[in-house]
């Protein structure tokens, strides 16, 4: 089953607290996972992305964590700002492919001063 | 460097109607990709281009969906004929090649509604 299971799909948080969405997918032939942010309007784009056998990733105020046993792996955004209100998408990449993601469903997050 | 350029950024058509979308990837990038992203969901993958050719279209509908990517670098999609449920952002991306992870670079779709 190709597929990645998001939650939640909407989180409102405080400015400066850190909302947490998480992400499970079922099938192992996956080999890279990475975040995009959309704002409305816009197209997705790359936030920032893991590979399986790394535990845990950080740029900046995002970290990516990832349970491979689990098969689950969370975005965790630091000192939140209102600038980050946007819809996030988990995705995972299809190994041996031609570098096709499959997308979670989104969770709209607003950050509120 | 200039993004991923999409026209027109929203269309208004009849149920049965034809329609066409148009994508310049950004220049050099071998791969494009067209999703169709449902409000509220994620982008779902419709069909992935390598230079000219096509490597997945396993989610086309192809009874009324079709693509092409002329010379390896502009590419339409068109549906013919639209129904309800074709209502949504169809998003074209774009990416250096395969191999190791490549950061697909997405326009700012087309917003088609369906009436």
């Amino acid at each position: 089953q190709q597929q990645v299971k998001q939650s939640p799909q909407s989180l409102i948080v405080q400015k400066g607290g850190i909302p947490i969405i998480n992400c499970a997918y079922e099938n192992t032939a996956f080999d890279y996972f990475p975040w995009y942010q959309q704002f409305p309007g816009k197209g997705p784009a790359l936030l920032i992305a893991i590979r399986p056998d790394v535990s845990e990733k950080k740029e900046g105020r995002f970290t990516i964590s990832f349970n491979k046993s689990a098969k689950q792996f969370s975005l965790h955004i630091m000192d939140s700002q209102p600038g980050d209100s946007a819809t996030y998408f988990c995705a995972a990449r299809i190994s041996g492919g031609y570098n096709k993601l499959i997308f979670g469903a989104g969770t709209r997050l607003a950050v509120h001063p | 460097e200039a993004g991923v350029a999409q026209s027109p950024r929203y269309k208004i058509i009849e149920k049965r109607q034809s329609v066409a979308f148009w994508c310049n990837p950004i220049s050099g990038h071998a791969t494009l990709y067209w999703y169709q992203q449902i409000l509220g969901q994620g982008p779902k993958l419709l069909i992935q281009f390598q230079n000219n050719g096509v490597v997945d279209d396993s989610q086309l509908p192809k009874d009324r969906f079709s693509a092409e990517r002329l010379k390896g670098v502009d590419s339409t999609l068109k549906i013919q004929p639209a129904k309800l449920e074709d209502s949504a952002v169809y998003l074209c991306a774009s990416s250096p090649g395969t191999g190791d992870f490549h950061e697909q670079y997405f326009g700012p779709g087309t917003r088609l509604t369906v009436t």
